[in-house]
């Protein structure tokens, strides 16, 4: 099966502009993962989706980011207007419906973030 | 809150030996516990996982992990390190409660092999 899948690999944005990554779930996987690796420090959760819903969003850092997963397919996370401190790597991440802490979570590889 | 602490930021092992990442958790019940691995221009790929049961757990590519509720320790082991295993290891705890899996994650160990 193909893996979640990620777009764009690296994007180098100035500050101010806007950004918008995408994520593509393993298919069939309701749940859905946005993670976030800022330089130096640790893997922190984002938020959460189940389908189309937002089951968690406690770890989003402020209002600037806004997450969407249309139809419970692909999910996107937009950056506006991007500062300084949102440089670092974002990761998705998807896993099974139903056996929730049971299923690992699978990654992508991630979406490198510099904001200049 | 739970939280995760990996003391090594970085260790650096001869090929052939042996390898043991340390893993210290904090959390209120029994955890879901997980070790990731992201080698150069991947994803983070999981290794292992200790829900429940035999408290050493064996994983993929050689590795193995022991969890330790005396010492809330889930450190992971490879008896003899290959090149190929040069990454950032992560340990994780899962929340047992929550419907999906909201991680927390250790801040990485950088594993560097010598020929």
């Amino acid at each position: 099966e193909a893996g979640v899948t990620q777009f764009p690999s690296h994007s180098v944005i100035e500050k101010g502009q806007t950004v918008t990554l995408r994520c593509d779930p393993i298919s069939g996987h309701d749940n859905l993962y946005w993670y976030r690796r800022v330089m130096g420090k640790e893997i922190k959760f984002l938020l959460h989706f189940v389908k189309e819903s937002k089951q968690d969003e406690s770890g989003m850092p402020n209002n600037r980011f806004l997450a969407e997963r249309t139809g419970g397919t692909y999910s996107t996370l937009k950056v506006q207007p991007a500062e300084l401190e949102d440089s670092g790597v974002y990761f998705c991440a998807s896993s099974h419906a139903g056996t929730g802490t049971l299923s690992p979570l699978h990654f992508g590889n991630g979406t490198r973030l510099t904001v200049t | 809150a739970q939280s995760v602490t990996q003391p090594d930021i970085h260790i650096t092992v001869s090929e052939g030996a042996s390898l043991e990442l340390r893993c210290n958790y904090s959390y209120g019940a029994t955890p879901y516990l997980f070790w990731y691995v992201q080698s150069p221009g991947q994803g983070l790929q999981l290794l292992l996982k200790y829900f429940s049961g035999d408290t050493l757990v064996q994983g993929i590519k050689g590795f193995e992990a022991e969890f330790k509720r005396s010492q809330s320790s889930f450190n992971l082991r490879k008896p003899s390190v290959h090149w190929s295993d040069a990454a950032e290891y992560f340990c994780a705890v899962g929340a047992k409660n929550n419907a999906g899996n909201m991680l927390t994650f250790g801040g990485g160990t950088r594993l560097m092999v010598k020929p």
